[in-house]
């Protein structure tokens, strides 16, 4: 079964510093996609970055910026220049090649403090 | 705003009672899916639509069932309500397949009392 493992439940950073949040996953397929989502207090699931597994280049979307190694089957998400407005739940999903069905991690829960 | 309308926010209803939960997608979107959000099941895939036809199915019960109709929006169907089924669904969307990435909309939270 494809499974995403978050090991992190909850995480704190301060305003403007950078934090790694991280995501494993398993999966015996070799075409797939990997995605963040954010979730705010509001709940509303945000996109906030999506890869390729057939891409090397790891995304990036302006402050968030991901570690992709498939190998390893590890996909972190970066946020630099933290702002209070990055606090919010975050959930790593993955989506085999042959399917539209989103699989989620438990999430971890960042604070960002000033 | 997301472009994904889902109706009503909240929901309040007793034990064995059935609740319709609506979705419209994004104009142009064709895809609708619904997501249970629970805090013992985390987020869980329930069933996918496309242009008024099923494509996939994930944990949906049986007491559970959903449609799209031709106008493009979605009704999810929850009949004989347990405490169980208390949660946060989610309707999202797509223009077709959902690689890129699905926009959701801001849920509708059922409570069963």
């Amino acid at each position: 079964a494809q499974t995403v493992t978050q090991s992190q439940p909850e995480m704190s950073v301060q305003e403007a510093e950078t934090v790694t949040l991280s995501c494993t996953y398993d999966t015996s397929e070799n075409n797939y996609y990997l995605f963040w989502y954010k979730q705010p207090p509001s709940r509303q699931m945000i996109l906030v970055i999506r890869q390729e597994a057939y891409k090397q280049q790891n995304a990036t979307e302006n402050r968030f910026s991901v570690n992709f190694q498939k190998a390893a089957k590890s996909f972190s998400l970066k946020i630099s220049d933290s702002q209070l407005g990055d606090t919010a739940m975050y959930f790593c999903a993955f989506m085999p090649d042959n399917t539209d069905k989103l699989i989620f991690g438990t999430g971890t829960r960042l604070q960002v403090f000033p | 705003d997301s472009g994904v309308t889902q109706t009503p926010k909240h929901l309040i209803t007793a034990t064995g009672q059935r609740v319709t939960l609506r979705c419209s997608p994004r104009s142009g979107d064709l895809s609708v899916y619904w997501y249970q959000q629970s805090l013992d099941q985390g987020l869980q895939f329930l069933i996918q639509y496309y242009n008024g036809e099923e494509r996939a199915k994930g944990n949906i019960l049986e007491r559970f069932s959903a449609q799209q109709f031709p106008d493009l929006h979605s009704e999810l169907n929850l009949s004989s309500l347990e405490l169980g089924d208390s949660a946060l669904y989610f309707c999202a969307s797509s223009e077709d397949r959902g690689y890129y990435g699905y926009t959701f909309g801001s849920g509708t939270r059922l409570t069963v009392v």
